[in-house]
């Protein structure tokens, strides 16, 4: 299953609201992911099966949709913010991950 | 806290295998409902998932591997290891141990800080 996020990359400032939009090439139900990666850093898991915020993250944070069309939105951009996002979807193997939005701060 | 840590060569020849161990800590590595999975990154490039095993043994490999990996578990040590077999140059890369919640559905909610392996002569 091909995953397509757009925009490949985005600049904004701080307090903005920021959309990002993952595209599944067939239906994946919720079984959705996304996760945070900064410079030099492991990912990180930010929302699972589509909407639910895992544990310690930032309730600006937010994540939905079904089917094949996905969105995380982070409501007030955020300096720590600055990171490339990654959409992954489990519905089949081999599961796989979207190409990346790279975020930067205005 | 959960922690998970990639030990590896760092450098490797052409044609020779890539062996890697992810070591578990703060956690029941024995507990049902997660697999423990392999993740990597080329350099400036997106994330490819590797495969999983299950505390079982059961695994599943991505087939762009080609049937060049295998995963293996240690549980005394709380370990498990990546060996990718015939490496080449296109095998350089981060790569990233994970825990995988596999519950209604799955994701990977802890993961190692990485190693770079980098295949050269």
């Amino acid at each position: 299953i091909q995953m397509t996020q757009s925009p490949s990359s985005l600049s904004a400032s701080v307090g903005d609201r920021v959309t990002i939009t993952c595209r599944a090439s067939q239906s994946i139900s919720n079984y959705l992911n996304w996760y945070q990666e900064k410079p030099g850093k492991a990912p990180k898991l930010l929302i699972y099966a589509a909407s639910n915020l895992q544990s310690g993250v930032p309730s600006r944070f937010s994540g939905s949709g079904s089917g094949t069309d996905f969105t995380l939105t982070i409501s007030s951009l955020q300096p720590e913010d600055l990171a490339t996002y990654y959409c992954q979807q489990t519905y089949s193997t081999p599961w796989t991950f979207g190409q990346g939005t790279k975020v930067e701060i205005k | 806290q959960m922690q998970l840590q990639e030990s590896g060569p760092g450098l490797v020849k052409p044609s020779q295998t890539l062996s890697l161990t992810c070591t578990v800590s703060g956690g029941s590595f024995s507990r049902g409902g997660y697999y423990w999975s392999w993740i990597r990154q080329h350099p400036g490039k997106g994330l490819e998932w590797i495969g999983y095993i299950a505390y079982s043994g059961t695994t599943y490999y991505n087939p762009s591997l080609k049937s060049r990996g295998a995963i293996s578990i240690d549980t005394s040590k709380d370990q498990f290891s990546l060996n990718l077999s015939s490496v080449t140059a296109a095998d350089t890369a981060v790569y990233y141990c994970a825990r995988v919640r596999a519950t209604t559905s799955a994701y990977f909610d802890y993961w190692g800080q990485g190693t770079l392996i980098t295949v050269s002569s």
